[in-house]
């Protein structure tokens, strides 16, 4: 069965430090997602991209982060400048159609030290 | 402003004794619901697909329906491996496919 991967599991960085986050979306999916999820909390919306382009930003994302499709199957998420409260499972998610169910993937736990 | 509420946030059940999760949800159109579980440590896993008022969907042991305002997961005659945290989700028709999730309901089932 198809099915969205991350890498790493897990990844521990310190304060200021550039972190990039990869994912490798169901093949033929078109609509890519990143979502966060602080622990105990709610999972939320970073961002989407479809076509190349962000399609659509959440308040979190900020200068700091950044999102790329640099070939035909991986996604990544950057993060330029990490601070303590970006500790949190990132999450990769994506869809067929722009409201077809999303596939998450297993996600990255970033520790921000 | 999208808002999704879930309740309760934790539900322990013995084995065999059935119960509903309820999933009440505040959109500007709602373009599809979603019900996910997700384990400890792990991504949400897909399970239902509900589109509009009246949809209902079967999958084993789980039952989703779907209302104007609301939405269910019953849960009929649970085992253990149900045990898990019920996400809720909504899309929203003037967005680009986000979700918007609930803080989702931790269900434990003991045998």
């Amino acid at each position: 069965e198809p099915e969205v991967t991350q890498t790493p599991s897990h990844q521990v960085t310190q304060m200021g430090q550039e972190v990039i986050l990869r994912c490798v979306p169901i093949s033929n999916h078109l609509y890519f997602y990143w979502y966060r999820q602080i622990l105990g909390q709610k999972v939320e919306f970073l961002v989407s991209f479809y076509n190349n382009e962000i399609s659509e930003k959440s308040e979190i994302f900020d200068d700091q982060f950044s999102v790329e499709r640099p070939d035909g199957s991986n996604f990544t998420l950057k993060i330029r400048s990490t601070k303590l409260e970006d500790s949190a499972m990132y999450f990769c998610a994506s869809t067929w159609g722009q409201n077809t169910e999303a596939f998450f993937g297993q996600g990255t736990r970033l520790t921000v030290v | 402003e999208d808002q999704v509420t879930q309740s309760p946030e934790a539900l322990r059940l013995q084995e065999g004794e059935s119960s509903s999760l309820n999933c009440s949800y505040t959109v500007s159109g709602l373009r599809g619901l979603f019900w996910y579980r997700q384990d400890p440590g792990k991504g949400p896993e897909f399970l239902f697909t509900l589109y509009s008022a009246g949809e209902e969907k079967e999958k084993e042991r789980l039952k989703a329906t779907l209302t104007k305002k609301e939405s269910f997961l019953h849960i009929t005659a649970p085992k253990p491996e149900d045990s898990a945290t019920y996400l809720c989700a909504v899309q929203a028709s003037s967005n680009t496919g986000k979700l918007i999730f609930g803080q989702g309901t931790t269900l434990q089932v003991k045998p």
